[in-house]
């Protein structure tokens, strides 16, 4: 079975231009999550999704990234423009669907990443 | 709110020495908890997990981690540690509820030095 896969790997891109990553999760995965690693850092949440709707984007800088996932399956995230600070791995994960309110554990599988430099 | 603490960033060991990498986390409810580890250029991959009964956990590779919930801990241990063992370790958390985010630690490199 495939696991998560994203692309670009790698990403070098001048400041102040656009940039977008995509990430197909793994068949029958309802959640996805976009995570952002600073170098030095622990990945942070910035969005999560089930299905198509966008649950948790609480920690999404919402001036310059967007993300969609139109059809509940895979998903881009789009930064524009991009600033210096922006340098980091983007990491996509996905796991089973849970309900929300219930105890419950759905281990999320997370992909190589795509590590975005801006010069 | 959630917190995650790894104060080792770097943790030098002797191959086939035993290693722990310690952890603690801060939350006002209870928690699943979690280690990963990242080898370079890769995403992350999990160890081990712990969401109830048995406080002592074993994962993959060899590692095993104790749930101390007294002292709001989750050390990761291994008896006798490989070159392959070379990887940036996390320790995170999530709450119990639904698909949860994982709070992550700022990780902790470990170094096997032959």
């Amino acid at each position: 079975e495939a696991g998560v896969v994203q692309s670009p790997r790698y990403k070098i891109i001048e400041k102040k231009q656009p940039v977008a990553f995509w990430c197909n999760p793994i068949s029958g995965h309802n959640t996805l999550y976009w995570y952002r690693q600073n170098l030095g850092q622990g990945p942070e949440l910035l969005i999560r999704y089930e299905n198509e709707e966008a649950v948790d984007d609480s920690q999404l800088p919402k001036d310059r990234f967007s993300a969609e996932r139109l059809k509940g399956v895979d998903s881009t995230l789009k930064i524009q423009p991009a600033e210096l600070g922006d340098s980091a791995v983007y990491l996509c994960a996905s796991s089973t669907g849970g309900l929300a309110g219930h105890s419950s554990y759905n281990e999320q599988f997370f992909g190589p990443g795509t590590r975005l430099t801006v010069l | 709110a959630q917190s995650v603490t790894q104060l080792d960033s770097q943790v030098p060991v002797f191959e086939e020495a035993p290693v722990e990498l310690r952890c603690n986390y801060s939350s006002s409810v209870s928690v699943y908890l979690f280690w990963y580890v990242q080898y370079p250029n890769q995403g992350l991959q999990l160890l081990l997990k712990y969401l109830s009964g048995s406080t002592l956990v074993k994962g993959i590779n060899g590692f095993e981690a104790e749930f101390n919930k007294s002292q709001t801990s989750f050390h990761l241990r291994k008896p006798s540690v490989h070159i392959s063992d070379t990887a940036e370790y996390f320790c995170a958390v999530s709450g119990y509820f639904g698909n949860e985010k994982l709070t992550f630690g700022t990780g902790t490199r470990l170094t096997i030095i032959p």
